[in-house]
């Protein structure tokens, strides 16, 4: 079992319409949660962290989080074809060290 | 602040050559991490640093990758007798916090080509 499962994609929305993007995670010890948005070509850059349980807003992104059951999610409300990108997840564990582990990541093409 | 820096942005090489790649982190920044991405995949552990301590390498880590980072600034991380399969993107992060919770701020990072 992979330690961050994220469905691959890609995820097709049009224009204007509410992206779902979904996250489950194995280590029950992960502490904080974090969506990255990855260009072609280009590093990842963060959209969203969350830490508790429960939903965090923030302009048109939402993430939502439930330890209970090891998911973590995110919402992209009036969804642009700029939003066209990979949306990676990533777990930071504390188990002896400070590490990052991520998800492969949801394609998401946002169609005009 | 200038960010993450990596050299160089692209590397092709010769199987069998030794490649080194360089990362300078945001200044103060006591934590440094690399990855690497392959096409179509999230990036993938590869090993840590504390200030100038090696906390944690990944088990899937072969003995030809090695990295360091003298006196807790830049790290360099090196590929010994390349293979076709190390063809990927290295990226390197850092991050100031001594808390879990804290974003990583990612470099450009290095496209290694294996030919």
């Amino acid at each position: 079992q992979k330690e961050v499962e994220q469905n691959s994609g890609p995820l097709s929305v049009p224009e204007g319409a509410i992206a779902s993007l979904n996250c489950t995670y194995s280590d029950r010890g992960s502490q904080s949660f974090f969506w990255y948005r990855q260009y072609s070509g280009k590093s990842p850059e963060l959209i969203m962290f969350i830490y508790s349980n429960g939903d965090k807003e923030d302009g048109r992104f939402t993430a939502q989080l439930n330890k209970a059951s090891q998911y973590v999610s995110l919402l992209i409300r009036d969804s642009q074809p700029s939003d066209s990108a990979t949306y990676l997840c990533a777990v930071g564990l504390r188990s002896g060290t400070y590490k990052y582990i991520f998800g492969t990541g949801t394609r998401l093409k946002v169609l005009a | 602040d200038t960010g993450v820096s990596q050299n160089p942005r692209h590397k092709i090489t010769k199987r069998g050559q030794n490649v080194t790649f360089r990362c300078d982190p945001i200044s103060e920044h006591n934590r440094l991490y690399w990855y690497r991405q392959t096409l179509g995949q999230g990036p993938e552990f590869l090993t840590y640093f504390q200030n100038e301590a090696q906390l944690e390498k990944s088990r899937l880590l072969s003995d030809r990758f090695s990295a360091e980072r003298p006196k807790g600034s830049f790290s360099t991380l090196e590929i010994q007798r390349t293979e076709q399969g190390d063809s990927a993107m290295y990226l390197c992060a850092s991050n100031p916090s001594w808390e879990i919770n804290e974003k990583l701020f990612f470099g450009s990072g290095t496209q290694l080509s294996v030919l």
